[in-house]
């Protein structure tokens, strides 16, 4: 009954590797994003998709690549992974107008990069 | 200007007291504020939206807004050991929320 889920919730993989991480929300919201949370706890926004479609797309690298299968999921994957690529990726949902209602989070996947 | 400012913390209180956290916005069009508590290696959980000016009073949590000043905080009544958390403010925008970086609070028996 988790309302959003991520996968993996801990990934552990050398520089150069290429990874992805699996979001999945059953609340019905039409709206899914994610973000990346550095050490200090920063949330920043990297991409949000509204009913399949990209609708944000903030300067990342194009290593990162969002895929949304349906709008109950959205994955991440990142090519070439990166030292500075290390941080907690949160995935989150909401309804159209997150402006109104705000988001629910994803437990969140701490990604090292080693 | 950063969108959303918070104090980094932490803030430290006594149990029982209140909590005052505070927040700043440089957008003067938003319409729309949250507050967010994330517990350490936790994800983020909404506990406050406020959309008007004035006061929003949900059991020991009081959000207040005023939109000239551009200022959002949250009271924290009764404060709990359980209460120290990072808690992160934000702010609605066309299609996505901006949060500042948190403010940790630490609650000592």
């Amino acid at each position: 009954d988790t309302a959003v889920s991520q996968t993996p919730k801990y990934l552990v993989t050398q520089m150069g590797n290429d990874k992805s991480i699996k979001c999945e929300q059953n609340l019905g919201h039409d709206t899914m994003y994610w973000y990346k949370q550095d050490s200090k706890k920063f949330l920043k926004i990297m991409f949000s998709y509204n009913n399949k479609e990209l609708i944000i797309n903030e300067t990342v690298p194009n290593r990162f690549s969002p895929k949304s299968p349906d709008k109950a999921h959205l994955n991440l994957h990142i090519n070439s992974l990166e030292l500075g690529d290390s941080a907690v990726y949160f995935c989150a949902s909401s309804h159209t107008g997150a402006v109104i209602y705000g988001y629910t989070f994803g437990s969140g996947t701490r990604l090292t990069v080693v | 200007q950063k969108e959303v400012e918070q104090n980094s913390g932490p803030l430290s209180v006594p149990e029982g007291a209140i909590a005052s956290l505070n927040c700043t916005y440089s957008d003067r069009g938003s319409q729309s504020f949250f507050w967010y508590r994330q517990y350490s290696g936790k994800s983020p959980e909404l506990i406050m939206s406020i959309y008007s000016n004035g006061d929003k009073e949900d059991g020991r949590f009081t959000a207040q807004l005023n939109k000239a000043s551009q200022y959002v905080s949250l009271l924290i009544r009764d404060s709990q050991p359980s209460d120290s958390a990072t808690y992160l403010c934000a702010k609605g925008g066309y299609s996505t929320l901006t949060f500042g970086k948190g403010t940790m609070l630490l609650v000592s028996p």
